[in-house]
């Protein structure tokens, strides 16, 4: 049970290039997010999706693509990288509304993003 | 609007010293949760505590309690003879349980460092 795994975790990008982070989750959630986490602001949510082949914006969407073709897995986009891109990702899920637990998201570890 | 703040950008203490972290929140809705997480030096994200706006009771976990006051909006997380190992970036953050998307709302954090 390897919970929310993250691929890459580092990647360095020149500006204008395209890249896919992948999420993948292993304990059948249905709901998915990806966050940025950037100095002096916590993590903001960039989209998330509440189930399979389900997206929506979030706080921060702009420059940011995802998609949820198959349940476990969610992806980010970059089409076009910027320097604002720059970041840590962090992509999270969690169950539904019913039990213990049932708001409590878990964390992948992070990917290390740099836009040159 | 939803908001978390957590006004202290930094702390710093010498171990043992017992030090305090505060977190206010705002939002009109009268179900949420709120949550606590650190961030070590590695990067990941723990997840400490989740309490839910109808339980103002606080909490005591070894060293680590949390006071919830509705009254003045806040969730304040306390850690007892300091230790080195506490050195990390806390976040509070909340999440309403209307509309069920599950988004947190993350404070900025507070970067603790705990000096021997």
């Amino acid at each position: 049970n390897a919970g929310v795994t993250q691929t890459p975790k580092f990647r360095v990008l020149k500006t204008g290039q395209s890249m896919t982070l992948l999420c993948a989750q292993d304990m059948n959630h249905e709901y998915m997010y990806w966050y940025r986490q950037d100095p002096g602001m916590g993590l903001r949510l960039i989209h998330y999706s509440v189930g399979e082949g389900t997206t929506a914006k979030g706080e921060v969407p702009d420059g940011y693509n995802v998609s949820r073709l198959k349940k476990q897995n969610f992806l980010l986009g970059l089409e076009s990288a910027a320097p604002s891109q720059t970041s840590v990702y962090f992509c999270a899920s969690r169950a539904g509304l019913a039990g213990v637990r049932s708001h409590e998201q878990f964390f992948g570890p992070g990917t290390r993003l740099t836009v040159l | 609007a939803q908001k978390v703040t957590q006004a202290q950008t930094e702390i710093s203490v010498v171990e043992k010293e017992d030090v305090t972290l505060d977190c206010v929140y705002e939002t009109r809705d009268t179900t949420y949760y709120l949550f606590w997480y650190k961030q070590p030096p590695s990067g990941e994200l723990v997840f400490l505590i989740r309490r839910n706006s109808f339980d103002e009771q606080n909490e005591i976990s070894g060293r680590y309690s949390w006071n919830f006051q509705k009254s003045t909006s806040s969730f304040n997380f306390t850690i007892t003879a300091s230790q080195v190992v506490d050195s990390a970036v806390y976040f509070c953050a909340l999440i309403l349980i209307s509309g069920n998307t599950g988004k947190l709302i993350f404070g900025q954090g507070t970067t603790l460092q705990v000096k021997p």
